[in-house]
């Protein structure tokens, strides 16, 4: 079956640190890997994206850093500031077979201390 | 610019009710459809999707219904609710050209069965 575990669950961390949160596949078909940015009682926003052409992709404070021959994928947030508390889901997909259907990580929980 | 709306945004009902949800997309045509729950702390569930008119997908055999009966509307119904129904409802479109696409989101409906 078709996984993508995320971790951590939550994560803490004082403003002006950095945040990491890790994911890792399984199918090396997945060729898009999205992170989404979840606030309460709001949906899940597109905050960045990745394709496995490139090792790394930065927008911001946030870059994503993919290594292929692992199969993972990390989101890291500079400066983390209390206004990025959120929970974030990593995601992949893949263009071939006309699947249109993402695989979501659990998400990750994210508290930054003022 | 694309906008995707839902409703209502919170809805308390007794179990054995009907349920019906709405969910339109705006400024694009085509698009894929897809209806989540997301329960409490926790990820996201696909409950069903769809790539045209009339044609839906279901992820999970349970309680819910979907359908599609125009292009950027998409419905998700139940005859009777029951507690286990409660939830965080999602939709979202994502466009077909190019590959990939990323999902967008609603801002969710907030369900809670009595």
């Amino acid at each position: 079956q078709q996984q993508v575990k995320q971790s951590p669950q939550s994560l803490i961390v004082q403003k002006g640190g950095i945040s990491i949160i890790n994911c890792a596949y399984e199918n090396t078909a997945f060729d898009y890997f999205p992170w989404y940015q979840q606030f309460p009682g709001k949906g899940p926003a597109l905050l960045i994206a990745i394709r496995p052409d490139v090792s790394e992709k930065k927008e911001g404070r946030f870059t994503i850093s993919f290594n292929k021959s692992a199969k993972q994928f990390s989101l890291h947030i500079m400066d983390s500031q209390p206004g990025d508390s959120a929970t974030y889901f990593c995601a992949a997909s893949m263009s071939s077979g006309g699947s249109y259907i993402p695989t979501f990580g659990r998400g990750t929980s994210l508290i930054v201390h003022p | 610019s694309q906008t995707i709306h839902q409703w209502p945004a919170t809805l308390v009902q007794p179990v054995g009710s009907p349920l019906s949800l709405e969910c339109t997309v705006e400024g694009t045509s085509n698009p894929n459809l897809y209806w989540y729950r997301q329960a409490a702390g926790r990820g996201l569930q696909l409950l069903f999707y769809s790539v045209g008119i009339g044609q839906i997908s279901s992820e999970v055999p349970q309680n819910l219904s979907a359908s599609r009966p125009q292009d950027r509307q998409f419905i998700l119904s139940s005859k009777k609710l029951l507690l286990s129904d409660s939830g965080f409802y999602l939709c979202a479109w994502s466009g077909k050209s190019r590959g990939n696409q990323p999902q967008h989101f609603g801002d969710g409906t907030r369900l809670s069965i009595l």
